[in-house]
């Protein structure tokens, strides 16, 4: 079972604050790493998927970059909104199963007006 | 297109009951998967199928059933429910030819008392 761990488990921040959070995962047999975002009561939607070691992908305030070597992605949110409070889940594509996708426990962040 | 469906939405059984979730996607995705969303745990992976007629296991398969008869359809079978498996379930698809992000079902709320 691959070990996906993310930190930190929660966060609370204030709007307008940016922030990060890191997903951690075994470098080897590295296939993709994925990040969703999770509001309540609703199901994942993506955010990123990416495969390259150096990648670095960005959508509207949202970031994220991935160290395929050392075995960690990142992801950014600048200038937070309430509107960003969800749990963000990264998922890994990698190991000896070609396919399986495991995620990790998740990052809970609130954005406080 | 309607995406993935999932099929009932809520459901309560009786401890040793049986009962079938639904799982249709109409995007003619070769992967499809199956998680169940554990309290402070992310998403755990039940079972996945590389395409029809192939299935194999995720980290928690124990008291689960899933086949794969055709590339639309991925149902997953309870056969003996237990208290243990109240949890909500979702099912996911993907085009793992393009390296695409996971599309997720509404989820299906199940407890078992």
């Amino acid at each position: 079972i691959l070990n996906v761990e993310q930190s930190p488990q929660s966060l609370h921040v204030q709007e307008g604050d940016s922030t990060n959070f890191t997903c951690s995962f075994p470098s080897s047999n590295f296939y993709a790493l994925h990040w969703y975002r999770w509001e309540t009561a609703k199901s994942p939607e993506a955010l990123f998927v990416m495969t390259l070691n150096g990648d670095e992908k960005k959508k509207g305030r949202i970031s994220a970059t991935l160290n395929t070597k050392e075995g960690y992605s990142y992801l950014y949110i600048k200038g937070s909104q309430p509107e960003d409070s969800a749990t963000y889940l990264c998922a890994l594509e990698g190991g000896t199963s070609y396919g399986k996708l495991t995620f990790g426990q998740g990052t809970i962040l609130t954005v406080h007006p | 297109n309607a995406g993935v469906t999932q099929t009932p939405k809520f459901r309560i059984l009786k401890i040793g009951q049986s009962m079938t979730l639904q799982c249709a996607q109409d995007m003619n995705h070769n992967y499809m998967y199956w998680y169940r969303q554990d309290p402070g745990m992310g998403l755990k992976l039940i079972y996945y199928s590389v395409g029809a007629g192939i299935t194999d296991k995720g980290e928690v398969p124990n008291g689960y059933n899933v086949s794969r008869s055709t590339t639309e359809d991925f149902p997953l079978r309870l056969e003996l429910a237990a208290p243990s498996q109240t949890s909500v379930y979702f099912c996911a698809s993907r085009n793992r030819d393009t390296n695409e992000k996971l599309f997720f079902g509404s989820g299906t709320q199940l407890s078992v008392l």
